[in-house]
């Protein structure tokens, strides 16, 4: 079983639908969450980094740890055709390499 | 202008050769790493540094070599012992607040 697990899609929605994307992961240690969002033939930039459990909020982005239940959500709202990309989750202990889920393709149409 | 270079953007190799992607970063950040990016497998690690004159091996170190012999940079080398070298390459720092950062990547292909 990889550390992080990630449904790859794609997902397509429709411009302004509300977008949720999930990753799992198994080691109780990780501390630090992170979702990065890559444009085509890109690096990943960061989006969203949450220290253990709760919510984060950003604009149109919210990110939710629950580490009861080892479950990383991502939510996009008034979702963009700006928003096309794929996203990456990713979970880290202190001071260690990053462990990234596979991405999720996401396309949004206008 | 700050962050992490990576050159060239594109990079073309024959068989049998050896070649080395460039990454550069005035961020002062200590760790650096390289990651390999295929479709569908996501990102992962070839080496990594944490130190100046220290690397370590990722989980897909076999036909590749680093260095680290300045804090700014940490060159990658594809050796013809890597079969199968075409792929998205990503250079990566990583900062104190335990988040990691991006170059913009190295698409390398076999010809």
């Amino acid at each position: 079983q990889k550390e992080v697990e990630q449904d790859p899609g794609p997902l397509s929605v429709p411009e302004g639908a509300i977008v949720s994307l999930n990753c799992t992961y198994s080691n109780s240690a990780f501390q630090y969450f992170m979702w990065y969002r890559q444009y085509s033939r890109k690096g990943p930039e960061l989006l969203m980094y949450t220290y253990s459990s709760g919510n984060k909020e950003d604009g149109r982005f919210t990110a939710q740890v629950d580490k009861s239940s080892k479950y990383i959500s991502l939510f996009i709202r008034d979702s963009q055709p700006s928003d096309s990309a794929t996203y990456l989750c990713a979970a880290n202990q202190a001071g260690t390499a990053l462990i990234f889920g596979k991405g999720t393709t996401l396309s949004v149409s206008s | 202008d700050g962050g992490i270079t990576q050159s060239p953007k594109y990079l073309f190799r024959k068989e049998g050769q050896n070649v080395t992607l460039s990454c550069e970063q005035n961020l002062n950040h200590d760790a650096m790493y390289w990651y390999r990016q295929d479709p569908g497998q996501g990102l992962r690690l070839i080496y990594y540094s944490q130190i100046v004159n220290d690397f370590q091996k990722g989980d897909i170190a076999e036909g590749y070599s680093v260095s680290r012999e300045k804090k700014e940079s940490f060159p990658l080398t594809v050796t013809s012992a890597q079969k199968n070298p075409t792929a998205f390459y990503l250079c990566a720092t990583h900062g104190d607040t335990d988040t990691q950062y991006f170059g913009p990547g190295t698409r390398l292909t076999v010809l």
